[in-house]
């Protein structure tokens, strides 16, 4: 079955970056894009961008442009989300998605937790 | 890029139907076949309930059902059971410049 699984908690200081995993299992990793979509506390869900899993090209939501970089490594099936320059507002879970195909992201990881606090 | 506009809250007995709106323009929700819902319970990842305006995936009840019409997309569900309180967001595709954007969300209470 499709599976996606993401690295632990962080606690982070502002000004500090953070990456995040996103482990995938269960189907062709190749064949889908995942997409990164964050939640601060209590607020609604905010796109951030995806990444191809095939050929590695990205899209990037505005917002972010500049302070955050999707990866991924075929060889392990897992897409990575860097965000740099962490400030109090970044406070959020991040989650990782599976696109079927436009906007429809049919599989998600559990979400990751990053604190930014000082 | 504005998100899309959804009401905070909506609510029905169990029973009922209950329908969410999303707003966009047309650069988003009006201009591509491109709009997605999901639903989502306390402290847990988002579902797809529906995508490209109408389709549902397998496993999700017929009880869902969406719509287009301009630049506002609905979500109905009908017949309204308990497990579906939760909240909901819209989705859409707002072309290559700008990418997916999410809505504001609506609270669904069943009473």
């Amino acid at each position: 079955q499709v599976q996606l699984v993401q690295s632990g908690a962080e606690v982070k200081k502002p000004g500090a970056s953070v990456k995040v995993s996103c482990g995938t299992s269960g189907y062709i990793f190749t064949i889908h894009s995942i997409h990164w979509v964050r939640q601060a506390p209590g607020q609604r869900l905010e796109w951030m961008g995806w990444i191809s899993a095939g050929n590695g090209n990205t899209k990037y939501s505005q917002k972010f442009q500049g302070r955050v970089t999707f990866t991924r490594d075929k060889s392990a099936s897992t897409a990575y989300m860097e965000l740099s320059s962490l400030r109090s507002e970044d406070t959020a879970v991040y989650y990782c998605a599976r696109a079927a195909g436009m906007v429809a992201l049919d599989f998600w990881g559990q979400g990751t937790l990053v604190t930014v606090s000082s | 890029q504005s998100a899309l506009t959804q009401p905070p809250s909506a609510s029905g007995s169990p029973g009922q139907s209950v329908t969410i709106s999303c707003t966009g323009t047309s650069s988003d929700v009006g201009g591509y076949n491109y709009v997605s819902w999901y639903q989502q319970h306390p402290g847990k990842a988002p579902k797809l309930m529906i995508y490209e305006v109408t389709e549902r995936p397998s496993g999700v009840p017929d009880r869902f059902s969406g719509s287009k019409s301009g630049n506002t997309a609905s979500l109905t569900v009908s017949g309204l059971q308990a497990e579906d309180e939760a909240d909901y967001y819209c989705s859409s595709y707002a072309g290559s410049n700008i990418g997916d954007v999410f809505g504001t969300g609506t609270k669904v209470t069943v009473l």
